[in-house]
């Protein structure tokens, strides 16, 4: 597609339920990344793909986040018995490679998650 | 620790006015240094990019510059318009191994007719 696709745009779940949360990248961008944003804060780093492997995980806050990508496209974050802490605005955005840091990254508008 | 500061305060500014936004850091020997607008629900749109041995860069009526001594970018929208309120995010990329941006929390602007 022409941009990056995220989806639900908004999910409302049960605490202690799991999510999963989908992004579609630009066809041919290598590189994935997945942030969280918080009201009133910044971008958390959680993921980083390059291809369909992850070489730095370093930013998942804990064993219950955990995330795939295959065939270099789709890339699923999922999230196990959530907590309301869990809640937040998730962000995709993909990139040429490791050159994109040269060109810029694309942005999906996001999974807004609220655990109730 | 890295750091990345962005004014927390929002910039309210009259039409056709200059914006300056300003994004220092500590800890950090950037590469590279990206600037994006972000609208409410939606996520960030890349703007402008600017490297480690560039001073300034023009892309119509934005202006970025970075001097990496006073560890600080300026980001400029000249003869701006109420369409430029929004929130613009810094995000630093190192050289080397990591391909990680780190973020800033942004500052909100607002552009009053």
């Amino acid at each position: 597609g022409a941009g990056v696709s995220q989806s639900p745009s908004n999910k409302v779940t049960e605490k202690g339920k799991d999510v999963e949360l989908r992004c579609d990248p630009i066809s041919g961008h290598t590189a994935l990344y997945w942030y969280r944003q918080s009201l009133g804060q910044g971008l958390e780093f959680l993921i980083y793909f390059q291809g369909n492997s992850a070489p730095d995980k370093s930013g998942l806050p804990s064993d219950r986040f955990s995330a795939e990508r295959t065939g270099e496209s789709v890339s699923t974050l999922t999230i196990q018995r959530t907590q309301q802490e869990d809640s937040a605005v998730y962000l995709c955005a993909s990139g040429m490679g490791t050159g994109a840091r040269s060109y810029g990254y694309t942005f999906g508008s996001g999974t807004r998650l609220t655990v109730v | 620790s890295q750091k990345i500061e962005q004014n927390s305060e929002a910039l309210n500014i009259q039409e056709g006015k200059t914006a300056t936004l300003t994004c220092n850091y500590t800890n950090y020997s950037p590469a590279y240094l990206q600037w994006y607008r972000q609208d409410p629900g939606r996520g960030p749109v890349f703007l402008l990019l600017i490297r480690e041995n560039e001073k300034e860069k023009r892309k119509e009526r934005l202006k970025v510059t970075f001097d990496t001594t006073l560890k600080q970018s300026l980001f400029h929208i000249t003869a701006s318009q109420p369409a430029d309120s929004a929130t613009y995010l810094c995000a630093l990329l190192p050289s080397g191994g990591s391909y990680i941006p780190t973020f800033g929390r942004g500052t909100s602007l607002i552009v009053h007719p």
